[in-house]
């Protein structure tokens, strides 16, 4: 398959706990990006990381690349209710390739 | 700056008909990029207009279509509705610097 895979698919944790989900990928990349989708909602941009980047912050979000392994992780500190969200990762340029999801449940 | 909006945000068609979707990107963005959710086959693209030209398809049949207009505005056309059409379409416009692609609420297509 095209589409990179994400682990694990489905992950609950109580507020305040970490939260990571991991993104494999096949084929050399440019950049990754990672996005936020509320039930049945458009995506959220959360954050771009360039393949010549190892690391990236935005907030509360933690994005790696490890781009020998084809991999990479978001790390969210301190969840939030409101984090509940599946998350993405996508690869490409014009045309996204996205991972299969991690459906994120946060309970208060 | 505005968001990327589409138009209609919910629609119900019968089968054999035909719909068509409207997408306005982020002002000043001239990339528009459409693609379709479904539970079973997750996000898959369908198809990129820069300049109000074709640079990508995705690997749908004929009866998906798109167009961009001078404004950057996109349409995208399916005629001869499928049950299996029934998804959530969604539109991104991507920024010039990093390819970094904002997307807008979707539309939900239900056909019935």
């Amino acid at each position: 398959s095209q589409q990179g895979e994400e682990d694990p698919q489905a992950l609950s944790i109580q507020e305040g706990e970490n939260a990571t989900m991991n993104c494999s990928y096949k084929t050399s990349i440019n950049n990754l990006q990672w996005y936020r989708q509320n039930s049945g909602r458009g995506l959220v941009h959360l954050i771009l990381i360039r393949s010549n980047e190892r690391e990236k912050h935005s907030g509360r979000l933690r994005v790696t690349l490890d781009t020998s392994k084809k991999s990479s992780s978001l790390l969210i500190t301190a969840s939030r209710a409101a984090d509940t969200a599946s998350y993405f990762c996508a690869r490409g340029t014009d045309k996204l390739i996205f991972g299969t999801g991690t459906r994120l449940q946060v309970f208060p | 700056k505005a968001g990327v909006t589409q138009t209609p945000r919910y629609l119900i068609k019968t089968r054999g008909q035909q719909v068509t979707l409207s997408c306005s990107p982020i002002s000043g963005h001239r990339s528009v990029s459409w693609y379709q959710q479904t539970p079973g086959q997750g996000l898959q693209f369908l198809f990129e207009y820069f300049s109000e030209t074709q640079r990508n398809k995705g690997n749908f049949p004929g009866r998906f279509s798109g167009r961009q207009f001078s404004n950057s505005r996109s349409e995208m056309n399916v005629s001869t509705l499928e049950l299996g059409d029934s998804a959530l379409y969604l539109c991104a416009s991507t920024s010039s610097s990093w390819n970094e692609q904002f997307f807008g609420p979707g539309t939900r297509l239900t056909v019935l």
